[in-house]
């Protein structure tokens, strides 16, 4: 089955900690994002990369890094410095079919993260 | 800037009353995208439609129909003869240039 996976679905973490949580897509699709969720929120955008090896900020960058060594895989890392991280994150890809892509994106299950 | 509303924060109805989700946009932009997302409690957002700027004609899908008015800056959502599955919350977004902006989201509650 196509689809994104994400894992964790629950992830606790001690305040001080770098967490990764993971993102795989094999829609072959160009283009992944991660979003941020709080309670009775929208979603707000941290990262999301068009190209293997190239990632662009968001919205809400501080504080999260991201890598995109492969197509299929685009892991966010909470770093300390990240203020408040307790939130669901969700992943999301798209085909991405130029520049300015306005592809619909699908989104992964997501992953709720809690700072103890 | 670009911005999405969704004044509705919550909505309560009986199964088989009609329900529309209102969802009103700003934007400089002439072409855009529009989106609805439903978010069950698992929590995945599940796409639900997509339309863009030039395509003022409303759309139907089984008991799901959206309302686009370019004139208000509006795109909403009717859910017809609700059931009990269609409780979830609903994301309106808009989209320029491969990001998405999301409204605060409304959560609708359909009770037997």
């Amino acid at each position: 089955d196509g689809g994104i996976t994400q894992s964790p679905k629950y992830l606790f973490r001690k305040e001080g900690q770098n967490v990764t949580l993971s993102c795989e897509q094999n829609l072959n699709h160009d283009a992944m994002y991660w979003y941020r969720q709080d309670p009775g929120q929208g979603l707000r955008l941290i990262y999301y990369s068009q190209i293997v090896n190239d990632f662009q900020k968001g919205d809400i960058a501080e504080g999260y890094s991201v890598s995109r060594e492969k197509k299929e895989s685009f892991p966010l890392t909470v770093t300390s410095a990240q203020k408040n991280p307790t939130a669901f994150y969700l992943c999301a890809s798209s085909i991405d079919v130029g520049g300015y892509s306005t592809d619909t994106q699908y989104f992964g299950p997501g992953t709720r993260l809690t700072v103890l | 800037a670009q911005k999405v509303t969704q004044a509705q924060t919550e909505i309560s109805v009986v199964e088989k009353e009609d329900v529309t989700l209102d969802c009103v946009y700003e934007t400089r932009d002439t072409t855009y995208y529009l989106f609805w997302y439903k978010q069950p409690p698992s929590g995945e957002l599940v796409f639900l439609i997509r339309r863009n700027s030039f395509d003022e004609q409303n759309e139907i899908s089984g008991r799901y129909s959206w309302n686009f008015q370019k004139s208000t800056s509006s795109f909403n959502f009717t859910i017809t003869a609700s059931q009990v599955v269609d409780s979830a919350v609903y994301f309106c977004a808009l989209s320029e240039r491969g990001k998405l902006i999301f409204g605060q989201g409304t959560e609708l509650s359909v009770k037997p």
